[in-house]
């Protein structure tokens, strides 16, 4: 079964500094790869979507890679700010559209 | 106008009791997907329509699950006799069109407890 890894424990990191988390996935190849963000006691939210035959996305400050030789997906969030505190959820797609979401990784910024 | 909206936000219910949890997407959204999210997880997949069909019900459970989105609008997600390992958060979520590429906008959910 397909199986989605992210840092289980939380990120803790300084205002301003680049937070990076990372996504592995195993057993499928999926064409292409969104996250999310979550905030406590709320759906998630879309930020970004990638493509197999893309190897980089920015948006903002938010920069996604997706390497399908390793089966990685990094998430990387420049100049830090305590308003980026939250979870987020790393979710290779099916062709069917039923996203496969990662138990994601928390967020902490520090003033 | 508004986004995806979920009733009701919490639900007690006592095992053995049948629920229902309603979801109204955003209009003109032809894919409505729910979730379960366990606590410190990430959501699972339950179902899937696309209009009033139901495409994909590979990650309901048990049988005693049951979703329906009759006129391709709303949805209710049904719990027959529920147990406590039905305690969750139920996501509903949809998107613009049929393929696999849309974003999806998800609702607040609705926290089942059952006691």
């Amino acid at each position: 079964s397909q199986k989605i890894e992210q840092n289980s424990e939380a990120l803790n990191i300084q205002e301003g500094k680049t937070a990076t988390l990372t996504c592995n996935y195993t057993n499928y190849s999926p064409a292409y790869l969104q996250w999310y963000r979550q905030d406590p006691g709320r759906g998630p939210v879309f930020l970004l979507l990638i493509r197999e035959n893309e190897k980089e996305k920015r948006k903002e400050r938010l920069k996604v890679t997706f390497d399908t030789t390793l089966k990685q997906s990094l998430f990387h969030i420049t100049a830090s700010q305590p308003a980026d505190s939250a979870t987020y959820l790393c979710a290779p797609g099916r062709p069917s559209g039923q996203l496969v979401f990662g138990t994601g990784t928390r967020l902490l910024v520090s003033p | 106008g508004a986004g995806v909206s979920q009733s009701p936000r919490y639900k007690v219910a006592k095992r053995g009791q049948d629920v229902a949890l309603r979801c109204d997407p955003i209009s003109g959204h032809v894919s409505l997907f729910w979730y379960q999210q366990a606590l410190g997880q990430g959501p699972e997949f339950l179902t899937y329509f696309q209009n009033e069909a139901q495409l994909d019900k590979s990650g309901l459970p048990s049988d005693r699950f049951f979703a329906e989105r009759p006129e391709g609008s709303v949805s209710t997600l049904k719990i027959q006799r529920t147990q406590q390992e039905d305690s969750a958060v139920y996501l509903c979520a949809s998107s613009l069109g049929g393929t696999s590429y849309n974003e999806q906008f998800f609702g607040p959910g609705t926290r089942l407890t059952v006691l």
